[in-house]
């Protein structure tokens, strides 16, 4: 049973483009979570999806940011016109289901570098 | 908002002694919290978790205290190892697990 997958692991993007972050949950998970670390930094919870619905955005920026767990393929976290405070490692994690006390697993991170 | 304050946010012991870190959380709604470990350019592991209805929990040398009234949790590290120094982070969750708050993160060092 993989993990929880995240790709790529390293992304590097100009200022202007578009950056795609995928993460294929773990077997049997349908609940995705996105978290975003800065630098030196703690985890930011960004945005909680199921299954063809964003539950809780509370967590992304306004603009510029989107996310989608469709019915089949991965969970996708779309950044557009990346600047250079996008730079961070984003966490993607799964969970079997969203109720209370459930745990999450982690994915390895995508680690965005805008220059 | 629902925030979790972390403290200290360095932590340098000798190794064999004890290490404790403390959180603290707003939401008097929170029920579950999960520790995670996360070393160097690697994912957050979780370590050690306590729901709201249990006291204290004990794993070999890792130990989690729950006061609800006081809205405080710790994570208790005993006979430290060299491999112990990572961070980290605290959390809360919601009733729902609709969101997890985190800590900013501890640092960990254990001097051999």
């Amino acid at each position: 049973n993989a993990g929880v997958m995240q790709n790529p692991r390293h992304l590097v993007r100009r200022r202007g483009q578009e950056a795609r972050l995928r993460c294929s949950p773990m077997k049997g998970h349908s609940h995705v979570y996105w978290y975003r670390q800065l630098p030196e930094e703690g985890l930011k919870f960004m945005v909680y999806l199921q299954k063809e619905n964003i539950i809780d955005e509370s967590g992304m920026p306004k603009e510029r940011f989107s996310a989608e767990f469709p019915k089949e393929g991965p969970s996708i976290l779309r950044i557009q016109q990346v600047v250079r405070g996008d730079s961070a490692a984003y966490f993607c994690a799964s969970s079997q289901d969203g109720g209370p006390n459930t745990e999450a697993f982690f994915g390895q991170g995508t680690r965005l570098t805008v220059v | 908002g629902e925030n979790v304050e972390q403290h200290p946010s360095t932590l340098s012991v000798q190794e064999g002694d004890s290490a404790v870190i403390k959180c603290t959380y707003s939401d008097s709604a929170s029920n579950y919290f999960p520790w995670y470990k996360q070393e160097l350019g690697k994912r957050p592991q979780l370590i050690i978790d306590i729901r709201s209805n249990v006291g204290e929990k004990k794993d070999q040398r890792i130990a989690v205290t729950l006061n609800k009234t006081a809205k405080h949790f710790s994570l208790h590290i005993t006979e430290t190892q060299p491999e112990d120094s990572a961070v980290y982070f605290c959390a809360a969750s919601n009733p729902g697990g609709f969101k997890t708050i985190f800590g900013a993160g501890t640092r960990l060092f254990v001097k051999a």
